[in-house]
């Protein structure tokens, strides 16, 4: 089965910089698909960004980007300009064939 | 995008009873279905995978006898936590697909506490 390793438990940022989650992930497979979610304190999860791997162009949604290195299976979730509102738990989850597998997470913190 | 719901979003029992979790797909036909549970502070661990119509697929180390999950139409599953102990106290959650098998959509989520 493919493993996800999020190595950052706990990261902390200040509010309006620029702070980047770590993932690396294993697989022989070519054709997945990676994700970052965020997990509030209400434990809704929501989607933040989307990649396809047979894509080479980083996905982007707003604040959020990610910098997807296939060779190296690493995707890293890059937040800009923080808002207090970011503060959550973030997971990365690799999904192939309809099998979704998550990483431990990483515990943002936002200071003002 | 597509909804996922969940009832109840919080349960209480006590040891020794059964406890049954809806999830339901609002706007879509959700061909699969998936339950995770998450203890606190850590990360989501699936527990099964189950297709309309069919048996569900439990993941290794999870007692089928115990987590009962029943997938009977395109978008309603039902995980019944049978004769429950608080050591099943956990947050469930359940995802699901449709057509496209590249995204799942996530339940609210069910916080259950076994007394």
């Amino acid at each position: 089965a493919q493993t996800v390793t999020q190595s950052q438990p706990e990261m902390s940022v200040q509010e309006a910089e620029t702070v980047t989650l770590s993932c690396t992930y294993d697989t022989s497979e070519s054709d997945y698909y990676l994700f970052w979610y965020k997990q509030p304190p209400s434990r809704q999860m929501i989607l933040v960004i989307r990649q396809e791997a047979y894509k080479q162009q980083n996905a982007t949604e707003n604040r959020f980007s990610v910098n997807f290195q296939k060779a190296a299976k690493s995707f890293s979730l890059k937040i800009s300009d923080s808002q207090l509102g970011d503060a959550a738990m973030y997971f990365c989850a690799f999904l192939r064939d309809n099998d979704m597998r998550f990483g431990a997470g990483t515990r943002l913190t936002v200071k003002p | 995008g597509a909804v996922v719901s969940q009832h109840p979003s919080w349960v209480i029992c006590k040891s020794g009873t059964s406890v049954k979790i809806e999830c339901r797909s609002l706007d879509f036909q959700a061909t699969t279905m998936f339950w995770y549970r998450q203890f606190p502070k850590q990360s989501l661990m699936l527990m099964a995978t189950s297709n309309e119509g069919s048996k569900a697929t439990y993941e290794q180390g999870v007692e089928k006898d115990k987590f009962l999950i029943n997938h009977a139409s395109l978008t309603l599953s039902t995980l019944t936590v049978t004769s429950a102990h608080p050591e099943d106290s956990s947050f469930y959650i359940c995802s699901a697909s449709g057509q496209r098998t590249d995204t799942q959509y996530f339940g609210p989520g069910t916080r259950l506490t076994v007394l």
